[in-house]
């Protein structure tokens, strides 16, 4: 199972918005509605922002958002703020019953 | 509350088998739907998924990894246990443990990881 595809980086300035892609395949993310995205800030353990596509955790700020079109999966931050700068990570449930992530997106708060 | 916790060796040496314990509270693995995860991380490289058990003991495992993985649970113990077999100096990884929901697919979560190295 080959890594999900992300940009290496991203960059935006405080209260504008980036969108972060996540491209896999129709085994993977263009096969089902369960992409999840992660943030990870250095040192840290990974944290859950969005699931099945588009659905938010409780306590995850309505700033983040996910969507999909065919083999793409797409997180939105809008109103970037300082402490949204971390990794960013899409992992999609695969036709194996496995799951797979994306090689990572450093978000950069200019 | 759930809480998620990875204990094992820091240091291995090359062509030795590792052996992980995650230790979880706050929820049953006996519980349908519910599934524990391994996930690594190389130092400044991304997370990559290793192997899932579920809550009916079902098994799966990464396909470049499948030959050297094996993961179990005890579920009156609250742990799973992953073991490498053959350890080589590119497993050098953060080692996470991740709670899995099957409904969401999801890993909502994680323990802080163990950084284990291979090294002679």
């Amino acid at each position: 199972q080959s890594a999900l595809t992300q940009p290496a980086s991203v960059s935006g300035s405080p209260g504008q918005s980036i969108t972060i892609s996540c491209t896999g395949t129709s085994s993977d993310v263009g096969g089902y509605n369960y992409v999840s995205w992660y943030q990870q800030h250095p040192g840290k353990a990974p944290k859950l922002m969005i699931y099945d596509v588009s659905k938010r955790p409780s306590g995850v700020s309505n700033r983040f958002s996910g969507s999909k079109s065919g083999n793409t999966a797409s997180l939105t931050i809008s109103g970037l703020q300082a402490e949204d700068e971390a990794d960013y990570y899409c992992s999609s449930y695969t036709s194996s019953s496995t799951e797979v992530f994306g090689g990572g997106t450093k978000l950069t708060v200019l | 509350q759930v809480t998620l916790r990875e204990s094992g060796p820091a240091l291995v040496k090359p062509t030795q088998t590792l052996t992980l314990t995650c230790t979880f509270s706050g929820f049953s693995l006996s519980t349908s739907g519910m599934c524990v995860s391994w996930i690594r991380q190389p130092p400044g490289k991304a997370l990559e998924w290793l192997a899932r058990i579920d809550w009916d003991d079902d098994k799966y495992y990464s396909t470049s990894l499948k030959t050297r993985l094996t993961i179990s649970k005890d579920t009156s113990k609250n742990q799973v246990v992953l073991t490498m077999t053959n350890m080589d100096p590119v497993d050098t990884a953060t080692y996470y443990c991740a709670r899995y929901m099957v409904r969401g697919a999801k890993f909502d979560y994680w323990g802080q990881g163990t950084l284990v190295t291979v090294s002679s």
